[in-house]
């Protein structure tokens, strides 16, 4: 079966550092890929996704994710985090072609982000 | 964005009570919607599929009699976790794919989730 993994499970940081996010994925074919964030208390948005075409993605909030087929990664970036960019941040995978509709997302386990004032 | 209500948001029961948690999708169609369930500090974990007019799809382990779904019309699915206890407690979530309102291509869209506490 497909995994999802995130390496970090938590990180603390500073305000304008910069934050990278660990994810890889187990699935060997075509995948479509998505960064979520949740914040204290909210629902699940989504911060970026990539279907086909520039591996590099931009997202909202100035995060953007790179996606690397021959390391099976999809690591999410942020240069210069702010206070408000605490929240648990999740990869998820669909495989396959995303217009299937059966098709469903694996999430990985999260990350915990504290950005310290 | 599009929005998927869930309600109750927060729900308290006595062991041994069932509960039905309400997924709806405000304004667009969705033949499809997915359960999901959150244990502290831990991952979402799909459930089961939600089919609008046949039966739910469920994951390996999710017992279908113990979290029955109904999906009875294109804007709302119900969970009922039936005869609840203490380990059921969870953050159940749902999603809804939208398909042409506010994503060409199929976005899923997330409720706020609904906070199970069985006693």
């Amino acid at each position: 079966a497909q995994s999802v993994s995130q390496h970090n499970h938590h990180v603390i940081l500073s305000e304008a550092a910069s934050l990278e996010l660990g994810c890889n994925y187990s699935y060997g074919g075509t995948v479509n890929l998505f960064w979520y964030v949740q914040y204290p208390g909210q629902h699940l948005q989504l911060l970026l996704k990539y279907f086909s075409g520039d591996p590099l993605v931009k997202g909202i909030k100035g995060f953007e994710a790179e996606f690397i087929k021959s390391k099976f990664s999809f690591n999410l970036r942020k240069p210069s985090v702010q206070w408000s960019d605490t929240a648990e941040y999740f990869c998820a995978v669909i495989p396959g072609f995303f217009k299937a509709a059966g098709n469903k997302l694996t999430f990985g386990g999260g990350t915990r982000v504290l950005v310290k004032p | 964005g599009a929005v998927v209500s869930q309600h109750p948001s927060w729900v308290i029961c006595k062991s041994g009570t069932s509960v039905k948690i309400e997924c709806r999708s405000l304004d667009f169609q969705a033949t499809t919607m997915f359960w999901y369930r959150q244990f502290p500090k831990q991952s979402l974990m799909l459930m089961a599929t939600s089919n609008e007019g046949s039966k739910a799809t469920y994951e390996q382990g999710v017992e279908k009699d113990k979290f029955l779904i109904n999906h009875a019309s294109l804007t709302l699915s119900t969970l009922t976790v039936t005869s609840a206890h203490p380990e059921d407690s969870s953050f159940y979530i749902c999603s809804a794919r939208d398909w042409g309102l506010h994503s060409n291509t199929g976005e899923l869209f997330f409720g706020e989730g609904s906070r199970l506490t069985v006693l």
